[in-house]
Order: structure tokens, then sequence, then C-alpha cells
């Protein structure tokens, strides 16, 4: 069975400050990794994902993640908030062979104070 | 080019009325997701559909819920004798096709019954 968690609810961080949002998974197999981000009143919008090869991976709006296999995570990264970065952040997993759904976390609400 | 599109945006229905919400993948995309959004929770997959194979079910609540998708497109989500466990913002995904390829959403419908 494949699970996300989230262990942070929300994450709070003043402006220009670098932040984080946690992630970390489960599944029997090599996985797939994804970060979606949520506006308010929108969509999910596709922000970065891990397939193979380089563990640090650069995606939309200058987020990064950094898949470590032995701590089995996926941590969001940021170096520099910006306000406009406050929404909802969602980790999701797929196992790497065969045609299993994609798992969402709960999601982390990231508040970005000026 | 074109998103994913819902409609309708939002649906108030009265308790024990059929309702169905429909969903405009991205044109070319094989693969079609429908997932429940609860308040204060993450996503819930439902059922999602794989070019011509038979769609997978297994996160569908109850036997109320139902989905098909006609000619590889347009897809429709139908809720038998709604409850007010059913209210809840339903989003629908596309992929070009599933594995390592990123879903994008649509706005969603949000549901509520009364």
């Amino acid at each position: 069975a494949q699970s996300v968690a989230q262990p942070e609810d929300q994450v709070k961080v003043a402006e220009g400050n670098p932040l984080t949002v946690k992630c970390t998974y489960s599944v029997s197999g090599n996985p797939y990794l994804f970060w979606y981000v949520q506006y308010p009143n929108r969509g999910l919008q596709f922000l970065l994902k891990y397939i193979t090869g380089d563990n640090l991976v650069k995606g939309s709006y200058g987020f990064e993640a950094e898949f470590n296999k032995s701590q089995t995570s996926f941590h969001l990264k940021k170096p520099s908030a910006l306000v406009s970065d406050s929404a909802l952040y969602f980790c999701a997993v797929r196992v790497f062979s065969g045609n299993t759904p994609l798992v969402f976390g709960k999601g982390t609400r990231l508040s970005v104070i000026a | 080019g074109a998103g994913v599109s819902q409609s309708p945006s939002n649906k108030v229905t009265e308790k024990g009325k059929d309702v169905e919400l429909r969903c405009d993948p991205i044109s070319g995309h094989t693969a079609l997701y429908w997932y429940r959004q609860s308040l204060g929770q993450g996503l819930e997959f439902l059922i999602y559909f794989q070019g011509n194979s038979a769609p997978d079910k297994s996160g569908l609540p109850s036997d109320r819920f139902s989905a098909e998708r006609t000619g590889g497109s347009v897809s429709t989500l139908t809720i038998q004798r709604t409850q007010q466990e059913d209210s809840a913002v339903y989003l629908c995904a596309s992929s070009l096709e599933t594995g390592a390829y990123e879903q994008y959403f649509g706005p969603g419908t949000r549901l509520t019954v009364t």
C-alpha cells in the first residue's frame, strides 16, 4: 500500500526567509513523487516531480524538492518565501510500476507573513 | 491551450436527489481521474480511467457513486440518492498517460447536499 504523510498542518514563515514543507512517503517499490499547490478557490497546480536521476528537483515559481531515499522523504523548499506563496501544498506518491492511482497527503497550509 | 474544465462549478441539491458532475479533460490525455476534497481533508481518490482499459473503481465510497467516460474524452460522475456526507468539492484531473506523468486539475465542482 502507498501512503504519504505531511506532518505539519500549517507552516508560517516570514517573507524573505527560506521555507520547508515536509513530506514522507511509504511505497512498496520505487516511487514517483509530486508536489501540487492549491490557491484559494482554485484547482491544484503541478509544481514539480521526482521520477529518477538527480535527487534535487527544481520546479515552478522557484520551488525545489529533495528526494531522500534512506529517509523516504521529499521535502519542498524555497530559498526566499513570498507572500504570494501562501497556499495549500500537497505531496503525492505513486509506485513506479503498475497502474496505481496517485495518493495524496492531507496538505500543509503555508502562510508567508510580510 | 484549454485546461481541464468541470461543470457545474457549484451544485446545491436536496438529500435523496441524484446529481451528475461533468469533466472535460485536456485533449489528447488518455488518463482521467476523479477525486473528492472535503473541508480540512486531503484528496480522496474515487476512480480513474486509462484509455480503453476497465476503470479503477477502488476508491468509490459506495454503490451510489458511478462514473463513465464516453469516447475516451468527457466523463460524468453520478451520485445517486445524495446524502449530506457527500457534500465536498469534486475534482477532476487528466494526464497524458499514467505513471510518471503529472496530472492537470480542473477547478472543481462544489457540491452541497441540504
